[in-house]
Order: C-alpha cells, then sequence, then structure tokens
C-alpha cells in the first residue's frame, strides 16, 4: 500500500524567499512520486515526478524535488518564491504494478511581498 | 501534449437531476481514467478507476449506482451524478494516464475539473 503525508497544511514565504514544502511517503514497492500544483478553480498540473531515474528531479517553473530513500521523503523546493507560485500543492505517489495514484492532503503556499 | 478537457466546467442542476460529466483525452491514448472528488480546500478522493471497455473499479463507500461511469473508448470517460442531490455538489476531477509502448504508464493527466451545484 501506498501513501503520503505532507507537513504542513500552510505555508507562508516572503517572495524571494526559499520554498520547502515537504512529503514523506511510505511504499511496500519502489513507488513513483509526484508534485502537482493546483490553482484555484482549476485541475492540477504536473510540476515534476520521480521515477527512479535520477534522484534529484527538475521541473517547471524553477522546482526541483530530491529523493531520499533513507528518509523516505520527497521535498519540493524552489530557491526563490514569486508571486505566482502562490496556490496549493499536492504529493502524490503511485506504485508501478498500477496506475492509481494517492495523494496528500495538500500544502497552501502563500507568498508575502 | 498530454491534454485532458472536461466539460462542463461548471453545471447547475435542481435536485433529483441526473448530470453528465465528459472528461476527454486530447492528444493521447488513456486505457484508464479515475475520477476524483473534491471538497473546498481538501485534497483530492479517488472516486473510481475507469478502464476502457471494462466496468469501472469504485472505491470503497462510492455508491456506483449513483455514480455512473463509462469507458466507451481510448479518449473519452463519462462520470454520470444521477439523482442529484445537495451533498453531491463538489469539484469533480478526471485524469488519465497515457499508454506507453513498452512500459506502465507512470504519469497522470488531469482535466481542468467541473464544479457542480446540486440547488
Amino acid at each position: 500500500a501506498q501513501s503520503v503525508t505532507q507537513l504542513g497544511s500552510h505555508v507562508s514565504v516572503s517572495e524571494g524567499a526559499l520554498v520547502l514544502l515537504r512529503c514523506n511517503y511510505s511504499s511496500s514497492v519502489p513507488p513513483y512520486l509526484f508534485w502537482y500544483v493546483q490553482y484555484p478553480n482549476q485541475g492540477l498540473q504536473l510540476l515534476l515526478k520521480y521515477t527512479s531515474a535520477a534522484t534529484l528531479v527538475k521541473g517547471i517553473n524553477g522546482f526541483e524535488a530530491e529523493f531520499k530513500k533513507s528518509e523516505t521523503s520527497f521535498h519540493l523546493t524552489k530557491p526563490s518564491a514569486h508571486m505566482s507560485d502562490a496556490a496549493e500543492y499536492f504529493c502524490a505517489v503511485s506504485g508501478r504494478t498500477g496506475n492509481q495514484f494517492y495523494f496528500g492532503t495538500g500544502t497552501s503556499l502563500t507568498v508575502i511581498p | 501534449g498530454a491534454v485532458v478537457s472536461q466539460h462542463p466546467s461548471w453545471v447547475i442542476c435542481k435536485s433529483g437531476t441526473s448530470v453528465k460529466i465528459e472528461c476527454r483525452s486530447l492528444d493521447f491514448q488513456a486505457t484508464t481514467m479515475f475520477w476524483y472528488r473534491q471538497f473546498p480546500k481538501q485534497s483530492l478522493m479517488l472516486m473510481a478507476t475507469s478502464n476502457e471497455g471494462s466496468k469501472a473499479t469504485y472505491e470503497q463507500g462510492v455508491e456506483k449506482d449513483k455514480f455512473l461511469i463509462n469507458h466507451a473508448s481510448l479518449t473519452l470517460s463519462t462520470l454520470t451524478v444521477t439523482s442529484a442531490h445537495p451533498e453531491d455538489s463538489s469539484f469533480y476531477i478526471c485524469s488519465a494516464s497515457e499508454i506507453r509502448a513498452g512500459g506502465p504508464a507512470d504519469t497522470q493527466y488531469f482535466g481542468p475539473g467541473t464544479r457542480l451545484t446540486v440547488l
């Protein structure tokens, strides 16, 4: 069974500051891991994904995440926050034998000018 | 590439009526489509997994007779909310997995969502 835990339902950062959104996973098999972003009243947009290639994954909009098996983590980072980064962020995990995704509860990112 | 559309984007209906929501993969073929429900400021809850040409698999607690899913082709799945009631008001999101030769589908592409309001 797979699951993810997102620590912190709300994160606030100043514009230009580092963004760090935490995600820990639980999986009985080597997982696929994903980060999605959701803007109000919209669907989810894929930011990046880990599928067992490089452990440091670079995504769109300057985001990246590092897969750390020893810590069962897949935290999302961005060196410098922009106002446009304010949104809801979801971490998700899937197993390799099926396509079902399991989402975390989401982290709402606020960027303070 | 990998665009998923939903129609309608917003629907308001009277209690007791049925509403059909379409989910289409526009530029790829999807053997599997998923339907999610999202309440305000909450995460996505998987309702069912829809496979082309076969019956959908529903998650525990989801009424299959109320939420009818049809996956008639590799690019279209529909969700019909039958006899809708106000408590069915929610944001419904579909996603689709792309078929890839020689490997499992590993990315879900999400539609923009459909907001259902039942009066």
